[in-house]
């Protein structure tokens, strides 16, 4: 199975901040990696798929950047909606498998 | 838009059989994308668990796959899980997810609201 590392585990930011967000491939996904949002007894939302790609409707403060072993996510200014736990997920290979979470939350 | 809906018993005994059913409406299930399921149990992670194409193709981790089968209702536009055996390690919040199909990974773009599946005599 191809291990998912995330760092940090976790973050505390104010509004207004830059947050960054690494995660790490086990071998090389190229690309085939998501990241996604989620928010305390929520389902997961989708934020960014294909390492780069803004899904639709999501706020373009979030971005994404990587291929093959390290990727990030970054929010470029912190909004109060943001505060929530984010993984990554990578899709190259079965099983796929998320990366352990990054909690980020108010200073 | 494409919604997805969980539905199963909250409680199951040990050893026993979990089932999920997740309905899909506003959309066909025999559209071009897989149909999957992921679990969360209570304060950890995200485990994907598998999935299914209308077709009948499945892909399941290995982790869990002597004990899992997924299929698929054309008739009632749903797909289901079955997870046998089930102890303690199996409670957790189950989520069924979307993921198109393509050249590329679009993600897992739709997701039902998940479903508490507590494992417990």
């Amino acid at each position: 199975d191809i291990q998912m590392t995330q760092s940090p585990s976790s973050v505390s930011a104010s509004v207004g901040d830059r947050v960054t967000i690494t995660c790490r491939a086990s071998q090389d996904i190229s690309n085939w990696l998501a990241w996604y949002q989620q928010k305390p007894g929520k389902a997961p939302k989708l934020l960014i798929y294909a390492a780069s790609s803004l899904q639709s409707g999501v706020p373009s403060r979030f971005s994404g950047s990587g291929s093959g072993t390290d990727f990030t996510l970054t929010i470029s200014s912190l909004q109060p909606e943001d505060f929530a736990t984010f993984y990554c997920q990578q899709a190259h290979s079965f099983p796929f498998t998320f990366g352990p979470g990054t909690k980020v939350d108010i200073k | 838009q494409v919604q997805l809906q969980e539905s199963g018993p909250g409680l199951v005994k040990p050893s026993g059989t979990l089932s999920l059913t997740c309905a899909v409406s506003g959309g066909s299930i025999s559209s071009s994308n897989w149909w999957s399921w992921v679990r969360q149990p209570p304060g950890k992670g995200l485990e994907w668990i598998g999935e299914i194409y209308h077709t009948g193709s499945t892909n399941y981790n290995p982790s869990l796959k002597s004990r899992v089968t997924i299929s698929v209702d054309k008739s009632k536009n749903q797909f289901s899980l079955k997870l046998s055996s089930v102890t303690a390690a199996d409670t957790a919040v189950y989520y069924c997810a979307r993921r198109p199909d393509g050249e590329s990974y679009y993600g897992m773009d739709v997701w039902g609201q998940g479903t508490t599946v507590t494992v417990s005599s």
